[in-house]
């Protein structure tokens, strides 16, 4: 059974960098089927997809983030990452990777336990 | 890109029926088959519960399902049951690889 585990720090001072990692298990991150995303909450808000990257490397990021996130992957641990430059406290949420069934489903059919992250300093 | 609209809240009684709605435009929500509904407990991840507007994932049961017409999809829950007290966020495709969330509603089982 496939699972998602983040992990990184929970608490990053303002204009400094989020760096979180996704390891992924059960199941492989080259897989063709998929991509993988990263996908944060707001306390008491609703979710907002960050970006995603294919095992190829290849991206997509949210266009009001893009200057300030970048999304990796290392296929040789399966795993894939999330960087976020000169955060404030509007970055403050619950942040969960998930993966992407974008061929044939367009939906985010498998989630990590989200990693709660506190911008302040 | 902005937020799919849902009602705030929606509620119930055990057994009763409760339907919520998802309202985008012809970018997103008309434009596309993937729509999708999460179902969100209180300090849990959000869980897949529908894709493709009306599919089930395995595991899923029957009493959750979806639809659409238009810019508007829905999620109906049939026999309600207090497990079903949850918050649930529809998503679509906006192309691009691109995906929005909508607001999300909180469901009661009164």
């Amino acid at each position: 059974q496939l699972q998602l585990q983040e992990s990184g720090p929970g608490l990053v001072k303002p204009s400094e960098t989020l760096s979180l990692t996704c390891t992924v298990s059960g199941g492989s991150i080259s897989s063709s089927d998929y991509y993988w995303a990263w996908i944060r909450q707001p306390p008491g808000k609703g979710l907002e997809l960050i970006g995603n990257i294919y095992f190829t490397g290849s991206t997509y990021y949210k266009p009001s983030l893009k200057s300030r996130v970048t999304i990796s992957v290392d296929t040789s641990k399966n795993q894939f990452s999330l960087k976020v430059n000169s955060v404030t406290a509007a970055d403050t949420a619950v942040y969960y990777c998930a993966r992407l069934q974008q061929v044939t489903q367009g939906c985010f059919d498998s989630w990590g336990q989200g990693t709660p992250v506190t911008v302040s300093s | 890109q902005s937020a799919l609209t849902q009602p705030p809240s929606a509620s119930g009684s055990p057994g009763q029926s409760v339907t919520i709605s998802c309202t985008g435009t012809s970018s997103d929500v008309g434009n596309y088959k993937y729509v999708s509904w999460y179902q969100q407990h209180p300090g849990k991840a959000p869980k897949l519960i529908i894709y493709a507007v009306s599919e089930r994932p395995s595991g899923v049961p029957d009493r959750f399902s979806g639809s659409k017409s238009g810019n508007t999809a829905s999620l109906t829950v049939s026999g309600l049951q207090t497990e079903d007290e949850a918050d649930y966020y529809c998503s679509s495709y906006v192309g691009g690889y691109n995906y929005v969330f909508g607001t999300g509603t909180k469901v009661t089982v009164l």
